[in-house]
């Protein structure tokens, strides 16, 4: 059972560069969650999905865009890097259940992304 | 608004001495509450949750943790830190909608033998 798998684990980007990160679970989650980790800063939700078909902005949206088009998988867009991107990156889904704020998040291992 | 503050970004403890990782919170419902622990390089494990019902909640390797309604704390503990503890904790704190989480800046434990 993988759980919650990013790809690519690595990465190195030129500045007005894009790239696409891929998230894919294996557990029917409803739910699903892109977050940016900096030091010191914990982990910022960048956009979110109750839903496939759905998205919603999180705390930190500006130059990302989602799409969930499969329930199992959330791509995570970048149209045009900077370097104020530079991050890692960590993809997490959820269960819907009952009483839907009780249900833990369950991440990925994270993509490293840097910005040149 | 929902939030969570970690005191202290890095706590040493020696081997085998009590852990203690402070959470505070501050919610205008009742908060669901939750502990994560991060190794280098690697993603966030659950270590517990409080949803509802008793207030010690145990989770693994040890751990756990009090949800105080009065002074809005979840603190995590361990009676005995092991070197195998050393890592990133983070405290969060979710809402109904959506089910997001709202982080801790993180509290960074090191074990010293």
């Amino acid at each position: 059972n993988a759980g919650v798998t990013q790809t690519p684990k690595f990465r190195v980007l030129k500045t007005g560069q894009s790239m696409t990160l891929l998230c894919a679970q294996d557990m029917n989650h409803e739910y699903m969650y892109w977050y940016r980790q900096d030091p010191g800063m914990g982990l910022r939700l960048i956009h979110y999905s109750v839903g496939e078909g759905t998205t919603a902005k999180g705390e930190v949206p500006d130059g990302y865009n989602v799409s969930r088009l499969k329930k199992q998988n959330f791509l995570l867009g970048l149209e045009s890097a900077a370097p104020s991107q530079t991050s890692v990156y960590f993809c997490a889904s959820s269960h819907l259940g009952g009483g839907n704020s009780n249900q833990p998040q369950h991440f990925g291992d994270g993509t490293r992304l840097s910005i040149l | 608004a929902q939030s969570v503050t970690q005191l202290g970004s890095h706590v040493s403890v020696s081997e085998g001495a009590l852990v203690l990782l402070r959470c505070n919170y501050s919610s205008s419902v009742p908060p669901y509450l939750f502990w994560y622990v991060q190794y280098p390089n690697q993603g966030l494990q659950l270590l517990l949750k409080y949803t509802t019902g008793a207030t010690l909640v145990k989770g693994i390797n040890g751990f756990e943790a009090e949800f105080k309604k009065s002074e809005t704390s979840f603190h995590l503990t361990k009676p005995s830190a092991h070197m195998s503890d050393a890592a990133e904790y983070f405290c969060a704190v979710s809402r109904y909608t959506g089910n997001q989480f709202y982080f801790g800046t993180g509290t960074s434990l090191t074990v010293i033998p």
